[in-house]
């Protein structure tokens, strides 16, 4: 069975400031990564995702997230924080192998403060 | 590019009630989803389609819910007698194929509240 974990429930950062959003992941088989971003009464967004190659990904809005197979995580991180990235924010993966459903986690409010 | 249209956008039913919601993908996407997103959870996928043959519903209640996707367009995905555990945002998602590398874009949901 595959599972995302996003242990924080919410993170707060100033603007101006680097954010990270925290990910972890269990999968049997190769992990496909992915971001997906929720505004108010809206449908998610895709943000980036990983499937091969370089462990750096960048993506929409300057986001960029890390690959690290040993510790099974993907962080989601931007250099500075924009008020408007004040967001609810999911981590998605899926195998290679066995079942080929996208798994969520339970998603991370971003709050990004003036 | 059109997004991925759904409707209704909200919807309040009494249990035991039945209730449909619509989807239509965007132009040429291959691939439909249906998702249950219950507040204060990640969306967990219902039903996948690759145009109009069911690739994987092992987690739809088929008791109770249903969902067809006539001529591989758009879809419809149906509740009957609803719950009061259905209570959800159902997402639709499209993406161009079948393939565990392609991104999903996903319509604005339906909110439904079953008193």
């Amino acid at each position: 069975a595959q599972s995302v974990a996003q242990p924080e429930d919410q993170v707060n950062v100033a603007e101006g400031n680097p954010l990270t959003v925290k990910c972890t992941y269990s999968v049997s088989g190769n992990p496909y990564l992915f971001w997906y971003v929720q505004y108010p009464n809206r449908g998610l967004q895709f943000l980036l995702k990983y499937i091969t190659g370089d462990n750096l990904v960048k993506g929409s809005y300057g986001f960029e997230a890390e690959f690290n197979k040993s510790q099974t995580s993907f962080h989601l991180k931007k250099p500075s924080a924009l008020v408007s990235d004040s967001a609810l924010y999911f981590c998605a993966v899926i195998s290679d192998t066995g079942r080929r459903a996208l798994t969520f986690g339970s998603g991370t409010r971003l709050q990004v403060q003036p | 590019e059109a997004g991925v249209a759904q409707s209704p956008r909200y919807k309040i039913i009494e249990k035991r009630q039945s209730v449909a919601f619509w989807c239509n993908p965007i132009s040429g996407h291959a691939t439909l989803y249906w998702y249950q997103q219950i507040l204060g959870q990640g969306p967990k996928l219902l039903i996948q389609f690759q145009n109009n043959g069911v690739v994987d519903d092992s987690q739809l209640p088929k008791d109770r819910f249903s969902a067809e996707r006539l001529k591989g367009v758009d879809s419809t995905l149906k509740i009957q007698p609803a719950k009061l555990e259905d209570s959800a945002v159902y997402l639709c998602a499209s993406s161009p194929r079948t393939g565990t590398s392609y991104e999903q874009y996903f319509g604005p949901g339906t909110r439904l509240t079953v008193t």
